[in-house]
Formats: structure tokens, C-alpha cells, sequence
């Protein structure tokens, strides 16, 4: 079955500077990469997300890309802020109707002021 | 608009009790999803119901099942509870049930 595997698991930076957490894949049907924030007591939620017929999305300060040979993608954070600190998750679908989120560990970001 | 509501937010139960957890989804989503989140962990998928069909099943036991029902709001059972089911159970709906899952907060279940 799929394994995701996401690095690091933990990420400090300073306010200002960038995030960068990856993510590999093994199940080369995999075709939708979604990332999500889970606050403490909260749920995930979706921030980005990108299908396999395309190599990069951006949305602001946040953006994914996805190299579907190497199977692997990433998400960067540009000029990172202290409500940004949270746990960030990637996943991959699997299954019959590539419906089935596989997620990593997760990243622990903590945005130092 | 009103967002993916799961009841209860927190319940404790003893040792091979049975327990029903609840999931509205979005208003027009027909998928219900259901994941369960240890503590430390990633959220681990358990089932996902499409227009009152299931359309998949995780590694869990038959001591857990689920349905929708048809207005689309869903049902996780688990019967005989043990200790290691304590967690935090997601659910996640989606309108056509294979890209764009909206979670909601989940209900934090502790298994004494």
C-alpha cells in the first residue's frame, strides 16, 4: 500500500524567513497532494492541495510543488509568521477511487518573533 | 456557511463499551470520510461513504462500522472499546469524494 514519508519532523525559523517540509510517496497512481495545518484542538485544514498534471500551485505566501517521477513533493511558506506555527501534514490518495488520504507524521513549524 | 460538524467534541467510556459518533457534512457533499488520529500520529483512514455506499475500508477491525444516511450525515460505531482506541476521530467531507476534504474538529474519545 501507499507510504508517505514527511521531513523534518520538527522546523524552527525566524519570522521572516521560509519553511520548506518534503514529502515522498511510493504509490505511483497516487494523483492529488494535499497539505493540511492542524492547530492544537482543531482538525486539519486544507491550505493547498495540487494534482498530479501540475508541477506547482501557489496561493500567496504558500505554495506546493510535485515531481511526479522522483515521487516526491513539497511545501514552502515564504515570509513566515507566529500564527503559522502548527502541525503541517502532507498526504497522498490511494485506493479503488483514489479516494483514501495516506498522510505522513507531520512537521512541527515554530515561527520564532 | 456552516462547516463539518462532529458530536460529540469529547466523551469517556470504559473498556468494552460500545460508542456512536456523529458527522454533518457540508451542505451538497456526499462523501463522508472517517479517520482516526493517535495522539503524535497522522489522522489513519477507517472508511468512506459516497451516496450512502462504501467506497473503502481501512486496516481496522470489524469492531468498527460506519453508514450515511440519506441526508449524508454518518455514523462511526465501534463496539467492545479497548484502551488503544483512544483517540481523536476525524471526519471528512468532500463533494464528489476524491479531492478537497474538509475536516471538522473531531471528537476526542478516551477509553479508561
Amino acid at each position: 500500500g501507499e507510504n508517505v514519508e514527511q521531513h523534518p519532523s520538527t522546523l524552527s525559523v525566524q519570522e521572516g524567513d521560509s519553511a520548506v517540509i518534503k514529502c515522498t510517496y511510493s504509490d505511483s497512481a497516487s494523483n492529488y497532494f494535499p497539505w493540511y495545518k492542524q492547530e492544537l484542538g482543531k482538525g486539519p485544514q486544507l491550505i493547498i492541495d495540487i494534482r498530479s498534471n501540475v508541477g506547482e500551485k501557489k496561493d500567496q505566501r504558500i505554495a506546493v510543488t510535485l515531481n511526479k517521477t522522483a515521487k516526491h513533493f513539497s511545501l514552502h511558506i515564504t515570509e513566515t509568521q507566529p500564527e503559522d506555527s502548527a502541525v503541517y501534514f502532507c498526504a497522498a490518495t490511494q485506493g479503488e477511487y483514489g479516494n483514501k488520504l495516506v498522510f505522513g507524521a507531520g512537521t512541527i513549524l515554530r515561527v520564532k518573533s | 456557511d456552516a462547516g463539518v460538524t462532529q458530536s460529540p467534541t469529547h466523551l469517556i467510556k470504559t473498556r468494552g463499551q460500545h460508542v456512536t459518533l456523529r458527522c454533518s457534512p457540508i451542505s451538497g457533499h456526499k462523501s463522508v470520510s472517517w479517520y482516526q488520529q493517535v495522539l503524535g500520529q497522522g489522522p489513519q483512514f477507517i472508511f468512506q461513504y459516497y451516496e450512502k455506499e462504501e467506497r473503502g475500508r481501512g486496516n481496522f477491525p470489524d469492531r468498527f462500522s460506519a453508514r450515511q444516511f440519506p441526508n449524508y450525515s454518518s455514523e462511526l460505531n465501534v463496539n467492545a472499546l479497548l484502551l488503544g482506541d483512544s483517540a481523536l476521530y476525524l471526519c471528512a467531507s468532500s463533494l464528489k469524494g476524491y479531492y478537497g476534504y474538509t475536516f471538522g474538529s473531531g471528537t476526542r474519545l478516551t477509553v479508561v
